[in-house]
């Protein structure tokens, strides 16, 4: 298995644009999550879907920020618009319930809003 | 509330020479606790874990970990640093009033080790 992929890795783009972060997560795998990463903030957990359904986005810092999963096989996660602060890493992690609530984590999309 | 503070942001150690990196945790339940590391520009990777079998935890590339319930801790040990474990290592702690899902991360340690 290839792993959690996400893209893009890298992102620039400017102040009001809208951005759209992708994940494929491990196959048979039947929870996904979000993550956002800062120097001031660690690891906060955004928004997590079980079997494709949105159980808490809790996390979600504002209106302009939407996740979605359409299939098993895929989520994304959209910011619009996009402003400064929304700098950061953002990773996705998939796991399988039946295990040990390990989390496999994809390699991150680095965003900068400039 | 569950909570997981790892008392150093930063450590620095000579290659060949033990690595102790430190944390506890606050959580009213019985905790799950895993050990993540980051090495830089990638994702988190598991190290290892625990989840109430035995209380030392032995886990990937030579580290371990010991729950000592009574003081809240689970550090991070490895008797010999190698170069390749310089990264950032994770403590976490999931489970009770946050939930299974509730994976709650520590700030973080920066492990420099030095020929």
């Amino acid at each position: 298995d290839a792993g959690v992929i996400q893209s893009p890795r890298h992102e620039v783009t400017e102040m009001g644009q809208e951005v759209t972060l992708r994940c494929k997560p491990i196959s048979g795998h039947n929870s996904l999550f979000w993550y956002r990463q800062t120097m001031m903030r660690g690891l906060e957990l955004l928004i997590y879907f079980n079997n494709n359904v949105p159980i808490d986005d809790s996390g979600m810092p504002e209106d302009r920020f939407s996740a979605k999963m359409p299939n098993a096989s895929f989520s994304t996660l959209k910011i619009q618009p996009s402003e400064p602060r929304d700098s950061a890493v953002y990773f996705c992690a998939s796991r399988q319930d039946s295990g040990a609530n390990v989390l496999t984590f994809g390699a991150g999309s680095r965003l900068t809003v400039l | 509330a569950q909570s997981v503070t790892q008392l150093d942001s930063h450590v620095s150690v000579s290659e060949g020479t033990p690595v102790l990196l430190r944390c506890n945790y606050s959580s009213s339940y019985s905790p799950s606790l895993f050990w993540y590391v980051q090495h830089p520009n990638k994702g988190l990777q598991l190290l290892l874990k625990y989840t109430s079998a035995a209380t030392l935890v032995k886990g990937i590339n030579g580290f371990e970990a010991e729950f000592k319930k009574s003081e809240t801790s689970f550090h991070l040990t490895k008797p010999s640093a190698h170069m390749s474990d310089a990264a950032e290592y994770f403590c976490v702690v999931s489970g009770g009033s946050g939930g299974y899902n509730k994976l709650i991360f520590g700030a973080g340690t920066r492990l420099a080790v030095h020929p």
